[in-house]
């Protein structure tokens, strides 16, 4: 059973354009949310991170709007670059350890 | 600080063999965890070991195991391989658990 469920498996937006992929969870001990970046042959890397004591994380072009009551989060990419073509995975961990759960990927290409 | 480095990159091996993966954390990080990844299935967690401890485990048979030795550094195996053990094997290393993960480039198996 998918314990977060990613959308859309993939996305095109045009340079300078918005990307926004979205994530939801049913399991309410999840309290760490992070998101990785992944190129092709390279391993994932950390974007950027919430808990839920928070509704909303910028840094730089890139926020994560958290909503706890609906158990679901977002990734916002601002302005949009070519560079950004990736796939990205959302993921969620509990308190009590460092076992994360990690959404299916989102395959973005930003096309200039 | 050098990142997570894992050994090999790449292998080929047939079914019925076993195979033996190498993670060396980054400096001073003592918690390590595995992934397989894959297309269909996305990243799914394997196990995580804190100081020499298996601390987590995925939902995986018992042909996947794994072990941390005293200086931080994971093997982990897999005996009996099939042909759906295929996929890009990653290790993330964290300073201890439930800090931030940060993924090596992976070893990507590939079982005829």
């Amino acid at each position: 059973q998918q314990q977060v469920k990613q959308s859309p498996q993939s996305l095109i937006v045009q340079k300078g354009g918005i990307s926004i992929i979205n994530c939801a969870y049913e399991n309410t001990a999840f309290d760490y949310f992070p998101w990785y970046q992944q190129f092709p042959g390279k391993g994932p890397a950390l974007l950027i991170a919430i808990r839920p004591d928070v509704s909303e994380k910028k840094e730089g072009r890139f926020t994560i709007s958290f909503n706890k009551s609906a158990k679901q989060f977002s990734l916002h990419i601002m302005d949009s670059q070519p560079g950004d073509s990736a796939t990205y995975f959302c993921a969620a961990s509990k308190e009590t350890g460092n076992q994360f759960y990690f959404g299916t990927g989102t395959s973005l290409t930003v096309i200039p | 600080k050098a990142g997570v480095t894992q050994t090999p990159r790449y292998l080929i091996k047939t079914r019925g063999q076993q195979v033996t993966l190498s993670c060396s954390p980054i400096s001073g990080h003592r918690s390590v965890s595995w992934y397989q990844q894959t297309p269909g299935q996305g990243l799914q967690f394997l196990f995580e070991y804190f100081s020499e401890t298996q601390r987590n485990k995925g939902n995986f048979p018992g042909r996947f195991s794994g072990r941390q030795f005293s200086n931080s550094r994971s093997e982990m195996n897999v005996s009996t391989l099939e042909l759906g053990d295929s996929a890009l094997y990653l290790c993330a290393s964290a300073p201890g658990p439930e800090e931030t993960q940060y993924f090596g480039p992976g070893t990507r198996l590939l079982v005829l």
